[in-house]
């Protein structure tokens, strides 16, 4: 069965500190990993995309990682702000004509000031 | 103006009223979906669209149908509301022919069933 994992469910930080989000995914055929951040009460927003080829990916402050082989993400924050505050959600995207999205649960992320 | 407008924002209705939420796009996007998000259990499939004459049932289907009036617009509807659909409704839409998976999300639509 296809599935994403996500973890930790929930993560308190202090502003100015990094953190790292984990996705372990068991999706085939593999397509795409992406990552999205949904502020509360908004609709999640994409902030990048892994392909097979990809280990590591920049976006502003935020770095993301693949390990194909061991079927492992990682979305790494640095020096967080206030505004980072929100959920990131992982979805693996199966190849094929249907291009299944597989969606992790997330995990919710505070910055305190 | 949004790129996906879900309306209305916020519903309070009761028991056993049907409902229905309104979604359009501008993106000129083929494939529409309607998702319902619980706080823990996450994002959940409930209807797909891959256009207008093509209407597939997610995960949780039962309890609602779905309309694709036009390219643009995706109704989601609950027949007769239950208590147990008190969620935050997300209409999204995607691009296929250079498919990324990216799928585009409008703002929400967050019902209360009392």
């Amino acid at each position: 069965k296809n599935q994403v994992e996500q973890s930790p469910q929930s993560l308190i930080i202090l502003e100015g500190k990094n953190c790292t989000l984990q996705c372990n995914y068991t999706v085939s055929p593999f397509s795409n990993l992406r990552w999205y951040k949904q502020d509360t009460g908004r609709g999640p927003v994409s902030l990048t995309i892994m392909t097979f080829s990809e280990n590591t990916k920049s976006n502003g402050r935020y770095t993301a990682t693949l390990d194909a082989d061991t079927k492992q993400s990682s979305l790494h924050i640095t020096a967080s702000q206030l505004s980072d505050s929100a959920s990131y959600i992982c979805v693996v995207s199966a190849g094929g004509s249907q291009g299944n999205l597989i969606f992790g649960k997330g995990t919710k992320l505070s910055v305190k000031p | 103006d949004a790129d996906v407008t879900q309306t209305p924002r916020n519903r309070i209705t009761k028991t056993g009223k049907r409902i229905m939420l309104e979604c359009s796009q501008t993106k000129g996007h083929d494939r529409m979906y309607w998702y319902r998000q619980d706080p823990g259990l996450g994002l959940r499939l409930i209807y797909y669209s891959f256009d207008v004459k093509d209407i597939n049932k997610g995960e949780i289907s039962d309890g609602y149908s779905v309309s694709r009036q036009a390219q643009a617009k995706f109704s989601l509807s609950l027949e007769s509301a239950i208590p147990n659909q008190t969620a935050l409704y997300f209409c999204a839409t995607r691009r296929w022919d250079r498919d990324t998976g990216e799928l585009f999300f409008g703002e929400g639509s967050r019902l209360t069933v009392l």
